[in-house]
């Protein structure tokens, strides 16, 4: 089956800094990845769908300056959290959707960030 | 605007049976999900519902009813690793997931 791997699994930086998590599909490419964010006990919050070569569309409330979405190529995107607080520690779930499988999307394991 | 509700908690005994419910109001649809979630780690994949009907794969099984925004997830057999999150989405007319909050199920010996 599809299989999407994010790093790192869990990271832990100080206030103010940046911090960079992978999203990659192993074995597809993946025209549209998506970026989730849940807080404990909470469903999964879209933060924005990014689209290979292209502007990621952030949802509404989503600092596009402050998680910076990359999507250069169709196996990988990246979200830069920058200028990290405490209140972004959460964890971040990337999925991929196949360009030749739009109803499914596939999850990868999701990063933890703790901001100190 | 778009909705899904679904139960916050449920509780049920091993080796018994257990429906969770969904009801979902969404512009468009192309198709009902149920995931399953354990505490710290990403959703995984039980079903996908697109057709009304009954779609069964070994314990678990999906219902779905577009007329009535309806849909459940059926698990049978309960055992002790079923104590999870279950998560209802429902992908819309753009393709993106509308998820539920989950429903926290769990299992007593």
């Amino acid at each position: 089956g599809a299989v999407v791997s994010q790093h790192p699994s869990w990271v832990i930086c100080k206030s103010g800094t940046s911090v960079k998590i992978e999203c990659r599909s192993l074995d597809f490419q993946a025209t549209t990845m998506f970026w989730y964010r849940q807080f404990p006990k909470q469903s999964l919050m879209l933060m924005a769908t990014s689209n290979e070569g292209s502007k990621a569309t952030y949802e509404q409330g989503v600092e596009k300056d402050k998680f910076l979405i990359n999507h250069a190529s169709l196996t990988l995107s990246t979200l830069t959290v920058t200028s990290a607080h405490p209140e972004d520690s959460s964890f971040y779930i990337c999925s991929a959707r196949a360009t030749s499988d739009i109803d499914e999307q596939y999850f990868g394991p999701g990063t933890r960030l703790t901001v100190t | 605007g778009q909705n899904i509700d679904q139960p916050t908690e449920m509780t049920a005994t091993e080796g018994a049976i257990v429906q969770i419910n969904c009801t979902y109001q969404t512009s468009g649809f192309n198709g009902l999900f149920w995931y399953q979630q354990h505490a710290g780690e990403a959703p995984t994949f039980l079903s996908y519902n697109v057709l009304d009907g009954l779609e069964e794969k070994g314990r678990f099984s999906s219902f779905l009813s577009r007329s009535k925004g309806y849909s459940y997830l059926l698990l049978k057999e309960l055992q002790m690793k079923d104590s999870a999150s279950y998560l209802c989405a429902v992908m819309d007319s753009n393709y993106q997931l509308i998820w539920g909050a989950g429903t926290k199920l769990i299992i007593k010996p």
